[in-house]
């Protein structure tokens, strides 16, 4: 795994409240992913970071917020959940933007 | 829109045989294809990874078969163990372009003692 720890591994919440996902590192990776894995769309990148405070969007990206203050740690934000953001996240991280990335365990969160 | 397309979505092989997943691209500017494998609570692992200019690469019981003009792939598992039932993703990435790794949808394979 990389030592990549994903925090907390399930969450219950209602909607229009906000979550925040942590992930944290111990590799020193530059590179940081947040993806969402929902049934018969496989993953899908949310955002990603390339470096402290470095972050871009990625292809459904909308509704979610990232950050990161530190090398080790990438934050996912949903400012104001919705029941469409129901799924499995999951971060990944590598060193370079042409090597493999190395996912966590996944954060299940649901929506009520 | 799906950037890689993948089927089966389920296979059910019995100890010893050979399953076979497909994938397909368009995007030609794909310069890296790798394989995950995810068991159930736990993350996908990259497997195996083929880069197109060679048309297969093993490792282990693995193989990865690339036909680079009709752009697909495929993974074959030879001698196929209980182990191995999880669920398979391949993947494709543009190492020079958009920071962006496209998944299949996954195959959930069932190897039967």
């Amino acid at each position: 795994d990389a030592g990549i720890t994903q925090s907390p591994r399930h969450k219950v919440t209602e909607t229009g409240t906000p979550v925040t996902l942590r992930c944290h590192q111990t590799e020193n990776h530059r590179y940081m992913y947040w993806y969402r894995q929902d049934p018969g769309h496989g993953l899908r990148l949310i955002h990603y970071s390339y470096g402290v405070k470095d972050t871009d969007k990625g292809e459904v990206s909308d509704g979610y917020s990232v950050s990161r203050s530190k090398t080790e740690d990438f934050l996912l934000t949903l400012e104001s959940a919705t029941s469409s953001q129901t799924s499995v996240y999951f971060c990944a991280a590598g060193p370079d933007s042409n090597q493999p990335q190395h996912f966590g365990d996944g954060t299940r969160l649901s929506i009520l | 829109q799906q950037q890689v397309k993948q089927s089966p979505q389920s296979l059910i092989v019995q100890k010893g045989g050979i399953p076979i997943i497909n994938c397909a691209y368009e995007n030609t500017a794909f310069d890296y294809f790798p394989w995950y494998q995810q068991f159930p609570g736990k993350g996908p692992a990259l497997l195996i990874a083929i880069r197109p200019d060679v048309s297969e690469k093993k490792e282990g019981r693995f193989t990865i078969s690339f036909n680079k003009s009709a752009k697909q792939f495929s993974l074959h598992i030879m001698d196929s163990q209980p182990g191995d039932s999880a669920t398979y993703f391949c993947a494709a990435w543009s190492l020079a372009g958009a920071n962006n790794l496209f998944f299949g949808t996954g195959t959930r394979l069932t190897v039967i003692p």
